[in-house]
């Protein structure tokens, strides 16, 4: 079964500091795999998109990496901000159309200052 | 450029009573999108639509139906509402490209079904 597994399930950073997110998925054919970004009470939002042959991206403070070979990302965020505070969201695509989106459920991040 | 939007933000409905969901874009994406967000769980597809025309089941399309009669439009409906529809509904678009492309997302709409 394609499933898409984060951990952990919410974390509590003091502002200014580094944390990272875990992301491990059994999801196959592989495409790609998203990271959102999801505040309160609003939609989602992309942060990076990355193929197989990608193995880190980064987004200013963002920056997603990714093992094919044992099926895990992660997502380490630089600095802390309390606007960095919202749910994450890794995302793998087991087909190029996006129609085949397997959604974790989330990590919750709350920076505090 | 005002991205996805989503009408009506909230509703409130009684069991039984139908309603739609209307999503609007104005990036002449090709693929739209239907999820429902229920606390504890990921967001789950309901329906999409490959382009002006078509559509297609997703992963909990029942008690749901969809039409995409204009490019920019992807109406989400609900014939005969259930409690079980209480949820946040997001419309989502994306580009002809697939794999690289970004997802957009809608603010949402929230549903309660007494």
């Amino acid at each position: 079964k394609n499933q898409v597994e984060q951990s952990p399930q919410s974390l509590i950073i003091l502002e200014g500091k580094n944390c990272t997110l875990q992301c491990n998925y059994t999801v196959s054919p592989f495409s790609n795999l998203r990271w959102y970004k999801q505040d309160t009470g609003r939609g989602p939002v992309s942060l990076t998109i990355m193929t197989f042959s990608e193995n880190t991206k980064s987004n200013g403070r963002y920056t997603a990496t990714l093992d094919a070979d044992t099926k895990q990302s992660s997502l380490h965020i630089t600095a802390s901000q309390l606007s960095d505070s919202a749910s994450y969201i890794c995302v793998v695509s087991a087909n190029q159309a996006g129609t085949a989106l397997i959604f974790g459920k989330g990590t919750t991040l709350s920076v505090s200052s | 450029n005002a991205g996805v939007t989503q009408t009506p933000k909230f509703r409130v409905l009684k069991t039984g009573q139908s309603m739609t969901l209307l999503c609007a874009q104005d990036m002449n994406h090709e693929y739209m999108y239907w999820y429902r967000q229920d606390p504890g769980m990921g967001l789950r597809l309901i329906h999409y639509s490959v382009g002006e025309g078509t559509t297609a089941k997703g992963e909990v399309p029942d008690g749901y139906n969809v039409s995409r009669l204009k490019k920019q439009n992807f109406l989400l409906g609900l014939e005969s509402a259930a409690p079980s529809q209480t949820s946040v509904y997001f419309c989502a678009s994306m580009g002809p490209q697939g794999a690289g492309e970004t997802q957009y997302f809608g603010p949402g709409t929230r549903l309660l079904v007494l």
